[in-house]
């Protein structure tokens, strides 16, 4: 199906354990967007990429990692999970960002609710 | 350092009232973008609109409208006539051109029967 996808949806593990989100999107956006949702703090931005193989830091960076090797896949990797990492995390795409009339709004996949022990 | 405020934690009226979320945001910018997003209780996350920095006309789109005044950093949005299926946790954002997305914590409308 065309549009942006997220898995798991639901995962609990454990603290120390590493963790991947996988994220895909069927549009070929050039960027892509990892955030986490927290009661009260809105949405915040974890990491984005600009294309395949550029990757930067948003607001709240630290414990994850992501890369992006083909434009249409972003994961995002907890390499030893905390508690305070218990979020959703959204995954979401653009065609472009920037001074452009071809400006465009992110798309939003699913969620995935992450619960650590 | 960006940073976008949403007064109103949750709000409760009820349907066939209008109602107005605020947002006011800080930007050493001058050239940035404001959205709206729709968070409905089944959790995804919708746009609603999207307004530059350069472009203060006011926007009307059925029920929905947004007044962008850049004097007072706001960028508020109105229900009309609201329904039931209003009911949702709306955001407010704001883009410096892709250097930093900033939400807003959100503002809880329920609007009851």
């Amino acid at each position: 199906d065309a549009g942006i996808t997220q898995s798991p949806r639901y995962k609990i593990t454990e603290t120390g354990r590493q963790v991947t989100l996988m994220c895909h999107q069927t549009w070929s956006h050039s960027y892509m967007f990892w955030y986490r949702q927290d009661l009260g703090h809105g949405l915040r931005l974890i990491y984005y990429s600009a294309a395949a193989d550029i990757t930067d830091k948003g607001e709240v960076p630290d414990g994850y990692v992501v890369s992006r090797s083909k434009t249409e896949n972003f994961p995002l990797t907890l390499e030893s999970a905390t508690r305070s990492q218990t979020s959703v995390y959204f995954c979401a795409s653009s065609e472009s960002i920037g001074a452009s009339s071809s400006y465009n709004e992110q798309f939003f996949g699913p969620g995935t609710r992450l619960t650590v022990l | 350092a960006q940073k976008v405020t949403q007064a109103q934690t949750e709000i409760s009226v009820v349907e066939k009232e209008d109602v107005t979320l605020d947002c006011v945001y800080e930007t050493r910018d001058t050239t940035y973008y404001l959205f709206w997003y729709k968070q409905p209780p089944s959790g995804e996350l919708v746009f609603l609109i999207r307004r530059n920095s350069f472009d203060e006309q006011n926007e009307i789109s059925g029920r929905y409208s947004w007044n962008f005044q850049k004097s007072t950093s706001s960028f508020n949005f109105t229900i009309t006539a609201s329904q039931v299926v209003d009911s949702a946790v709306y955001f407010c954002a704001l883009d410096n051109y892709g250097q930093n997305f900033v939400f807003g914590p959100g503002t809880r409308l329920s609007v009851l029967p």
